[in-house]
């Protein structure tokens, strides 16, 4: 069964850094794509980017390219989301997703001082 | 970047009746590979968003037939008969074509 299982939420300054990871499961992690999505408060859906299944590439929404970074560690199966700079309209529940169909359970991320 | 305009906000629906939700992008989402990459999910109450259709019409494992996706080029749609209790909550329409991925607004399916 595949399971993602996101954490390193909380509550954070405005201005901070973040990392969040995705531990995944119950398939080989090194043989797909992962992906980056957050929902709002307000329910707005917003692909932040992907990487390559080796971590040799990796896409961004434009708006996020500049303050996000996407890496995975394979040996560990494990996705990253670093996060710099953060803002109060970062305020979120992050997922993990391989593929369409699979998705983690989300953690939340609130910007606030 | 390909906008989703998704259509109704809102559903008030009956028990066991039928409904449909417009989606439309801003541009073709006719890959170069000649494939759509236009998928619908269902975000019940608490839980992660879960897929429905992909590539606009198939329906996913486990999804049963009362969902069907149709559409191509810019106009789709996701049909919904013999509403039950379960099919509550908010869909999103979400194209995997043209970097950076989009998704709809979404629209909430209630009960009347």
């Amino acid at each position: 069964e595949v399971q993602l299982v996101e954490s390193g939420g909380g509550l954070v300054q405005p201005g901070a850094s973040l990392k969040l990871s995705c531990v995944a499961s119950g398939f080989t992690f090194s043989d797909y794509w992962m992906s980056w999505v957050r929902q709002t408060p307000g329910k707005t859906m917003e692909w932040i980017g992907d990487i390559k299944y080796d971590g040799s590439y990796t896409n961004y929404a434009p708006s996020l390219k500049n303050r996000f970074t996407i890496s995975r560690d394979n040996a560990k199966s494990t996705l990253y989301l670093q996060m710099s700079n953060v803002r109060s309209e970062d305020t979120a529940t992050y997922y993990c997703t391989r593929g369409r169909p699979y998705w983690g359970q989300g953690t939340l991320v609130t910007v606030s001082s | 970047d390909v906008v989703m305009t998704q259509t109704p906000v809102s559903l008030s629906v009956s028990l066991g009746g039928q409904t449909s939700i417009s989606c439309r992008s801003s541009q073709s989402l006719v890959h170069s590979d000649g494939n759509t990459y236009l998928y619908w999910y269902l975000q019940k109450p608490g839980q992660s968003p879960q897929l429905l259709i992909y590539k606009v019409s198939n329906r996913f494992s486990g999804v049963p037939d009362r969902f069907s996706g149709s559409g191509s080029g810019t106009d789709f749609t996701l049909k919904i008969s013999r509403v039950e209790p379960e099919d509550l909550g908010v869909y999103y329409c979400y194209q995997g074509t043209h970097y950076p991925y989009t998704f709809g607004a979404g629209t909430k399916l209630e009960l009347k």
